[in-house]
Protein backbone atom coordinates (compact mmCIF):
# COMPACT_ATOMS: atom_id res chain seq x y z
CA UNK A 1 0.00 0.00 0.00
CA UNK A 2 1.09 3.47 -0.79
CA UNK A 3 2.47 5.26 2.19
CA UNK A 4 3.40 8.71 3.04
CA UNK A 5 6.83 10.28 0.91
CA UNK A 6 9.49 12.77 2.65
CA UNK A 7 12.05 14.53 0.85
CA UNK A 8 14.86 14.65 1.30
CA UNK A 9 15.07 12.10 4.00
CA UNK A 10 18.20 14.31 5.36
CA UNK A 11 19.49 17.81 5.26
CA UNK A 12 21.87 19.63 6.80
CA UNK A 13 21.97 23.28 6.64
CA UNK A 14 24.28 26.31 8.02
CA UNK A 15 22.25 28.58 10.58
CA UNK A 16 20.40 31.55 9.05
CA UNK A 17 20.35 29.47 5.83
CA UNK A 18 16.70 28.06 4.77
CA UNK A 19 15.34 24.72 3.96
CA UNK A 20 12.37 23.35 2.22
CA UNK A 21 10.86 20.06 3.10
CA UNK A 22 8.59 17.96 1.07
CA UNK A 23 5.25 15.97 1.97
CA UNK A 24 3.03 13.74 -0.48
CA UNK A 25 0.44 12.52 1.14
CA UNK A 26 -1.58 9.04 0.73
CA UNK A 27 -3.24 9.47 -1.97
CA UNK A 28 -7.11 10.54 -1.65
CA UNK A 29 -6.00 11.47 2.07
CA UNK A 30 -7.13 15.22 2.24
CA UNK A 31 -5.54 16.51 5.10
CA UNK A 32 -1.98 16.78 5.91
CA UNK A 33 -0.15 17.35 9.06
CA UNK A 34 3.50 18.83 10.16
CA UNK A 35 5.28 17.73 13.18
CA UNK A 36 8.42 18.60 14.97
CA UNK A 37 10.51 16.15 16.80
CA UNK A 38 13.35 17.46 19.09
CA UNK A 39 16.04 14.79 20.27
CA UNK A 40 14.05 12.53 22.83
CA UNK A 41 11.50 14.45 22.59
CA UNK A 42 7.51 13.44 21.58
CA UNK A 43 6.21 15.16 18.12
CA UNK A 44 4.70 18.45 18.48
CA UNK A 45 2.27 19.56 15.50
CA UNK A 46 2.83 22.36 13.43
CA UNK A 47 0.42 23.25 11.44
CA UNK A 48 -1.95 20.91 9.51
CA UNK A 49 -4.16 21.51 6.31
CA UNK A 50 -7.69 20.16 5.08
CA UNK A 51 -8.58 20.37 1.69
CA UNK A 52 -5.32 22.69 0.60
CA UNK A 53 -6.16 25.15 3.50
CA UNK A 54 -4.72 25.75 6.71
CA UNK A 55 -7.07 24.20 9.26
CA UNK A 56 -5.18 24.35 12.51
CA UNK A 57 -2.17 25.91 13.89
CA UNK A 58 0.41 25.15 16.60
CA UNK A 59 3.82 25.74 18.04
CA UNK A 60 5.02 27.05 14.58
CA UNK A 61 7.69 30.09 14.69
CA UNK A 62 7.24 32.70 12.78
CA UNK A 63 10.24 31.70 10.42
CA UNK A 64 8.24 28.73 9.46
CA UNK A 65 5.80 28.60 6.37
CA UNK A 66 3.57 25.93 5.19
CA UNK A 67 0.90 25.35 2.27
CA UNK A 68 -0.61 22.88 0.47
CA UNK A 69 -0.71 22.64 -3.51
CA UNK A 70 -3.33 21.53 -5.53
CA UNK A 71 -2.36 18.01 -5.59
CA UNK A 72 -2.50 18.07 -2.32
CA UNK A 73 1.37 18.18 -1.62
CA UNK A 74 2.26 20.11 1.59
CA UNK A 75 5.75 22.00 1.74
CA UNK A 76 7.05 23.24 4.96
CA UNK A 77 9.56 26.05 4.35
CA UNK A 78 12.10 27.36 7.17
CA UNK A 79 13.97 30.47 7.08
CA UNK A 80 16.74 32.22 9.46
CA UNK A 81 17.47 28.60 10.47
CA UNK A 82 18.60 27.87 14.11
CA UNK A 83 20.63 25.81 15.95
CA UNK A 84 17.36 24.70 17.82
CA UNK A 85 15.67 23.98 14.70
CA UNK A 86 17.44 20.58 14.09
CA UNK A 87 14.94 18.28 14.78
CA UNK A 88 12.98 15.46 13.19
CA UNK A 89 10.23 16.34 11.05
CA UNK A 90 6.96 14.34 10.26
CA UNK A 91 4.44 14.60 7.80
CA UNK A 92 1.06 12.54 8.28
CA UNK A 93 -2.20 12.17 6.79
CA UNK A 94 -5.11 11.50 6.87
CA UNK A 95 -8.80 11.37 4.98
CA UNK A 96 -11.30 13.16 7.20
CA UNK A 97 -14.59 12.76 4.22
CA UNK A 98 -14.15 9.13 4.34
CA UNK A 99 -13.89 9.51 8.22
CA UNK A 100 -10.30 8.13 8.58
CA UNK A 101 -9.52 10.20 11.60
CA UNK A 102 -5.93 8.05 12.11
CA UNK A 103 -2.67 9.57 10.62
CA UNK A 104 -0.54 7.77 9.11
CA UNK A 105 3.10 9.19 9.08
CA UNK A 106 6.26 9.57 6.74
CA UNK A 107 9.63 8.74 7.43
CA UNK A 108 10.49 12.29 8.46
CA UNK A 109 13.14 14.50 6.87
CA UNK A 110 16.00 14.89 9.85
CA UNK A 111 17.31 18.32 9.49
CA UNK A 112 20.67 19.30 10.83
CA UNK A 113 21.40 23.38 11.94
CA UNK A 114 24.97 23.72 11.85
CA UNK B 1 -6.34 21.86 25.94
CA UNK B 2 -5.52 18.18 26.28
CA UNK B 3 -2.81 16.46 27.74
CA UNK B 4 -1.20 12.58 27.90
CA UNK B 5 0.68 11.48 30.73
CA UNK B 6 2.66 7.91 30.25
CA UNK B 7 3.76 7.59 33.48
CA UNK B 8 6.79 5.32 32.95
CA UNK B 9 9.51 6.77 30.65
CA UNK B 10 11.14 3.45 30.36
CA UNK B 11 10.47 0.19 30.79
CA UNK B 12 12.52 -2.80 31.14
CA UNK B 13 11.23 -6.72 30.90
CA UNK B 14 12.56 -9.77 29.94
CA UNK B 15 11.61 -12.13 26.76
CA UNK B 16 8.21 -13.74 26.89
CA UNK B 17 6.98 -11.45 29.89
CA UNK B 18 4.06 -9.61 29.79
CA UNK B 19 4.36 -5.94 30.05
CA UNK B 20 1.78 -3.00 30.35
CA UNK B 21 2.82 0.44 29.20
CA UNK B 22 0.14 3.22 30.92
CA UNK B 23 -1.69 6.32 29.04
CA UNK B 24 -3.91 8.75 31.23
CA UNK B 25 -5.13 11.15 28.95
CA UNK B 26 -7.39 14.78 29.98
CA UNK B 27 -9.74 16.21 27.92
CA UNK B 28 -12.89 18.67 28.02
CA UNK B 29 -14.10 16.74 25.24
CA UNK B 30 -14.69 12.76 23.28
CA UNK B 31 -11.21 11.99 21.81
CA UNK B 32 -10.01 9.60 19.62
CA UNK B 33 -6.87 7.57 21.32
CA UNK B 34 -4.05 6.09 19.40
CA UNK B 35 -1.09 4.25 20.33
CA UNK B 36 1.99 4.95 17.98
CA UNK B 37 5.26 2.46 18.11
CA UNK B 38 8.84 4.36 16.57
CA UNK B 39 11.76 1.52 16.17
CA UNK B 40 15.24 3.81 16.49
CA UNK B 41 15.67 5.70 13.63
CA UNK B 42 12.35 5.61 11.94
CA UNK B 43 8.95 6.92 11.68
CA UNK B 44 5.99 6.68 13.74
CA UNK B 45 3.92 3.99 12.90
CA UNK B 46 0.05 3.21 13.97
CA UNK B 47 -0.12 0.42 16.13
CA UNK B 48 -4.00 0.79 17.38
CA UNK B 49 -6.79 3.33 17.80
CA UNK B 50 -9.81 3.81 19.51
CA UNK B 51 -12.93 5.56 17.98
CA UNK B 52 -15.64 4.29 19.19
CA UNK B 53 -17.40 1.26 20.03
CA UNK B 54 -15.71 -1.74 21.62
CA UNK B 55 -13.49 -0.45 24.39
CA UNK B 56 -11.05 -3.25 24.15
CA UNK B 57 -8.67 -3.33 20.72
CA UNK B 58 -6.27 -5.07 19.24
CA UNK B 59 -3.46 -4.57 17.01
CA UNK B 60 -2.14 -7.84 14.55
CA UNK B 61 0.83 -8.24 16.77
CA UNK B 62 -0.82 -9.17 19.70
CA UNK B 63 -1.01 -6.01 21.53
CA UNK B 64 -3.73 -4.62 22.84
CA UNK B 65 -5.45 -1.27 24.64
CA UNK B 66 -8.57 -0.92 26.36
CA UNK B 67 -10.63 2.50 26.49
CA UNK B 68 -11.80 3.53 30.05
CA UNK B 69 -13.68 6.49 29.98
CA UNK B 70 -13.96 6.61 33.86
CA UNK B 71 -10.26 6.49 34.40
CA UNK B 72 -9.35 8.88 31.19
CA UNK B 73 -7.05 5.81 30.57
CA UNK B 74 -5.99 3.64 27.58
CA UNK B 75 -3.03 0.95 28.95
CA UNK B 76 -1.35 -0.70 26.70
CA UNK B 77 -1.07 -4.28 27.13
CA UNK B 78 1.29 -7.38 25.92
CA UNK B 79 1.10 -10.79 27.29
CA UNK B 80 4.37 -12.32 26.00
CA UNK B 81 7.06 -9.50 24.61
CA UNK B 82 9.83 -10.48 22.20
CA UNK B 83 12.82 -9.22 21.66
CA UNK B 84 11.71 -7.29 18.47
CA UNK B 85 8.89 -5.55 20.49
CA UNK B 86 11.86 -3.34 21.23
CA UNK B 87 10.99 0.68 20.67
CA UNK B 88 9.33 3.74 21.78
CA UNK B 89 5.77 3.53 22.11
CA UNK B 90 3.64 7.25 22.27
CA UNK B 91 0.17 7.60 23.28
CA UNK B 92 -1.87 10.17 21.96
CA UNK B 93 -4.96 12.21 21.62
CA UNK B 94 -7.36 13.48 19.22
CA UNK B 95 -10.79 15.79 19.62
CA UNK B 96 -13.31 13.99 17.69
CA UNK B 97 -14.65 16.18 14.71
CA UNK B 98 -12.25 15.72 12.24
CA UNK B 99 -9.25 17.15 11.23
CA UNK B 100 -7.68 17.47 14.87
CA UNK B 101 -4.20 17.36 15.74
CA UNK B 102 -2.30 14.26 17.55
CA UNK B 103 -1.32 16.04 21.36
CA UNK B 104 1.43 13.14 22.29
CA UNK B 105 2.11 12.07 25.68
CA UNK B 106 6.48 12.09 26.10
CA UNK B 107 6.87 8.15 24.93
CA UNK B 108 7.86 5.16 27.11
CA UNK B 109 11.03 3.33 26.01
CA UNK B 110 10.29 -0.26 26.16
CA UNK B 111 13.27 -2.78 25.89
CA UNK B 112 12.91 -6.01 26.17
CA UNK B 113 16.16 -8.39 27.32
CA UNK B 114 17.02 -11.95 26.51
Amino acid sequence: AAGVIQSPRHLIKEKRETATLKCYPIPRHDTVYWYQQGPGQDPQFLISFYEKMQSDKGSIPDRFSAQQFSDYHSELNMSSLELGDSALYFCASSRILAGVYEQYFGPGTRLTVT
Amino acid sequence: AQSVTQLDSQVPVFEEAPVELRCNYSSSVSVYLFWYVQYPNQGLQLLLKYLSGSTLVESINGFEAEFNKSQTSFHLRKPSVHISDTAEYFCAVSNQGGSEKLVFGKGTKLTVNP
